[in-house]
């Protein structure tokens, strides 16, 4: 699996776009992104996912750089509920039949 | 429609002992997989269920061993409980070649 490399906090005001990036220089060709999050005390729950292009659902947005070294999770209007740490976790199936490796990820903390 | 369930929600057991955590996929999924996650640390992978046969397995010491039933839930036992065993226990469960996996909130086990 990719090595990711996250900054350990981030702050962001209530209303506003929340922006986390994210570098995994060393992923291959066939590695998809994946961004979890964990809100305290509870499991990680899954965001996005994307191989090359850029994704959105309806949780958040997903912007890949082209030669894939960097990503960037976009949440379009945080609310205090957001208030989590963030995981981008690189890993070689799109499918279900995969581990994931965690790091330490970011803390998303959204002020009022 | 549940999610995914977990019991107990907490533990506390003592050095040498022996325990198992059960995990209740989400409905419709069939693959399950088991994580650790110590204070303060992300998630580690333990191992991957799948057609009530381990599929993939982490790090982890034979002390640690799984089980998946034709319901498609799962154990996880851990035999002479260490006082490093002290944990978050996540499971997570995903239906193959589909992506994301849905966390249960974890059970707590506490070695004394």
């Amino acid at each position: 699996d990719a090595k990711t490399t996250q900054p350990p906090s981030m702050d962001c005001a209530e209303g506003r776009a929340a922006n986390l990036p994210c570098n995994h220089s060393t992923i291959s060709g066939n590695e998809y992104v994946y961004w979890y999050r964990q809100i305290h005390s509870q499991g990680p729950q899954y965001i996005i996912h994307g191989l090359k292009n850029n994704e959105t659902n309806e949780m958040a947005s997903l912007i890949i750089t082209e030669d894939r070294k960097s990503s960037t999770l976009i949440l379009p209007h945080a609310t205090l509920r957001d208030t989590a740490v963030y995981y981008c976790i690189g890993t070689n199936s799109g499918g279900s039949n995969y581990k994931l490796t965690f790091g330490k990820g970011t803390l998303l903390t959204v002020n009022p | 429609d549940a999610g995914v369930t977990q019991s107990p929600t907490h533990l506390i057991k003592t050095r040498g002992q022996q325990v198992t955590l059960r995990c209740s996929p989400k409905s419709g999924h069939d693959t399950v997989s088991w994580y650790q996650q110590a204070l303060g640390q992300g998630p580690q992978f333990i191992f991957q269920y799948y057609e009530e046969e381990e599929r993939q397995r982490g790090n982890f010491p034979d002390r640690f061993s799984g089980h998946q039933f034709p319901n498609y839930s799962s154990e996880l036992n851990v035999n002479a409980l260490l006082l490093g065993d002290s944990a978050l226990y996540l499971c997570a469960s995903s239906l193959v070649a589909r992506g994301g996996y849905t966390f249960g909130s974890g059970t707590r086990l506490t070695v004394v």
